[in-house]
């Protein structure tokens, strides 16, 4: 049963690039989540997509997008690279509450390190 | 969701019983409680999850008195592969929101 798989595992940019980052579900999940996790801190949430579109978002600028594919996978895109941006990038998957299912914990992957020059 | 209150470090000997507790004064009704552990350059893992009471499972068990204000994550015999950052959160399972964790160092 293959986890939150994410790639690319490390990647380096400048500053004003645009960068891509993908993301896999775990098997049987619906619903995915980004987060930016900066150095020495927790993650925090950008946003979450069910159902190919965009259902909550943290406070994150719109440099920020999202897409989510049919088949659940997800993409994150950062125009406009900032140094401030460097950080580990995590994706998280889960069923969407509802049809029976409520709570379910959400599963991580283990992230895109992105390095910002 | 609700702010969670957490010790900054917590140390260790190996073998031991180490128990974290996390404050939520203000958990909603709804609420579930979720405990997750991360290593350095990994992603966070899923421990433990609940409502009320007690939770046991495999690797550690959750205590949540009857007012829901805090909780306890509690592992039992500590190894040196436990040394890792743990994260208690509350809420529903959309949006998490992490504090900056509770660092627990086994030493041997």
């Amino acid at each position: 049963d293959a986890g939150v798989t994410q790639s690319p595992t490390h990647l380096i940019k400048t500053r004003g690039q645009q960068v891509t980052l993908r993301c896999s579900p775990k098997s049987g999940h619906d619903t995915v989540s980004w987060y930016q996790q900066a150095l020495g801190q927790g993650p925090q949430f950008i946003f979450q997509y069910y159902e190919e579109e965009e259902r909550q978002r943290g406070n994150f600028p719109d440099r920020f997008s999202g897409h989510q594919f049919p088949n659940y996978s997800s993409e994150l895109n950062v125009n406009a690279l900032l140094l401030g941006d460097s950080a580990l990038y995590l994706c998280a998957s889960s069923l969407a509450q509802g049809r029976g299912v409520y709570n379910q914990p959400q599963h991580f992957g283990d992230g895109t390190r992105l390095s910002i020059l | 969701l609700a702010k969670t209150t957490q010790p900054i470090s917590m140390d260790s000997y190996e073998g031991q019983e180490v128990n974290i507790t996390c404050s939520h004064n203000n958990i909603a009704t709804n609420d579930y409680i979720t405990w997750y552990q991360q290593f350095p350059s990994q992603g966070p893992r899923f421990i433990i999850q609940g409502y009320k009471t007690k939770v046991t499972n495999e690797v550690a068990s959750l205590f949540i008195p009857a007012d829901r204000k805090s909780s306890t994550l509690s592992l039992p015999r500590v190894s040196l592969s436990d040394t890792a950052v743990y994260y208690c959160l509350v809420g529903g399972t959309d949006k998490l929101i992490f504090g900056t964790g509770t660092r627990l160092q086994v030493f041997p």
